[in-house]
């Protein structure tokens, strides 16, 4: 089973919402990412889990707060949105010690 | 600086016809090298790896990839394509430390 689950696919939210995304994989890995996609742009990397704790933050604004609250889920909450926020949200992972990072299907993120 | 250099952004191609989609990388003395395909409004799914070993190296649906480090290059073949292989295909590398840097992408067009 190499398969990441995001929730939820699809989110609206105003600029005064408060959203959380959600990412879940069954696979044993200890390392979880973040990433944001813009239109037609290579994924950009946002934070990174190993074990459980925040090991890289890419200086994302803090209306992103990431958090793993156990090895298997990671969860991005949201505020205070802008609308140039509006992006696809990758989340990965990868077992400990290795490089190959596998992608769930993402969110889709739409700010008004 | 690292970074990773994917020379085409489009490739139209007709089906049954081969193709290569080209990656050029900055040198390092390791270097770990992926291949991920983005088919619309999904995430990444990853084709093939070079970790070590054989410099050419097989994937998933047909495709390869052969390590070259004198060239610096990770270059993506497939024989024959078909109309379901058109989508984005991104290059990605990593030094270690589990951060990957994608190249710009390759959009591939598969026309009847």
């Amino acid at each position: 089973d190499t398969e990441v689950t995001q929730t939820p696919k699809h989110l609206v939210m105003g600029m005064t919402n408060k959203k959380s995304l959600k990412c879940e994989q069954h696979m044993g890995h200890r390392a979880m990412y973040w990433y944001k996609q813009k239109a037609k742009k290579p994924p950009e990397l946002m934070f990174v889990y190993s074990y459980e704790k925040l090991s890289i933050n890419e200086s994302v604004p803090s209306r992103f707060s990431p958090e793993c609250p156990n090895s298997s889920l990671l969860n991005l909450h949201l505020h205070a949105l802008q609308p140039e926020d509006s992006a696809l949200y990758l989340c990965a992972s990868a077992k400990a010690g290795e490089e190959t990072q596998y992608f769930g299907p993402g969110t889709r993120l739409l700010v008004l | 600086a690292q970074s990773v250099t994917q020379l085409d952004s489009q490739v139209p191609v007709f089906e049954e016809a081969p193709v290569e989609l080209r990656c050029n990388y900055s040198s390092s003395v390791s270097v770990y090298l992926f291949w991920y395909v983005q088919y619309p409004n999904q995430g990444l799914q990853l084709l093939l790896k070079y970790l070590s070993g054989s410099t050419l190296v097989k994937g998933i649906n047909g495709f390869e990839a052969e390590f070259n480090k004198s060239q610096t290059s990770f270059h993506l073949r497939k024989p024959s394509v078909h109309i379901s292989d058109t989508a984005e295909y991104f290059c990605a590398v990593t030094y270690g430390g589990g951060k990957l840097i994608f190249g710009q992408g390759t959009e591939l067009s598969v026309k009847p």
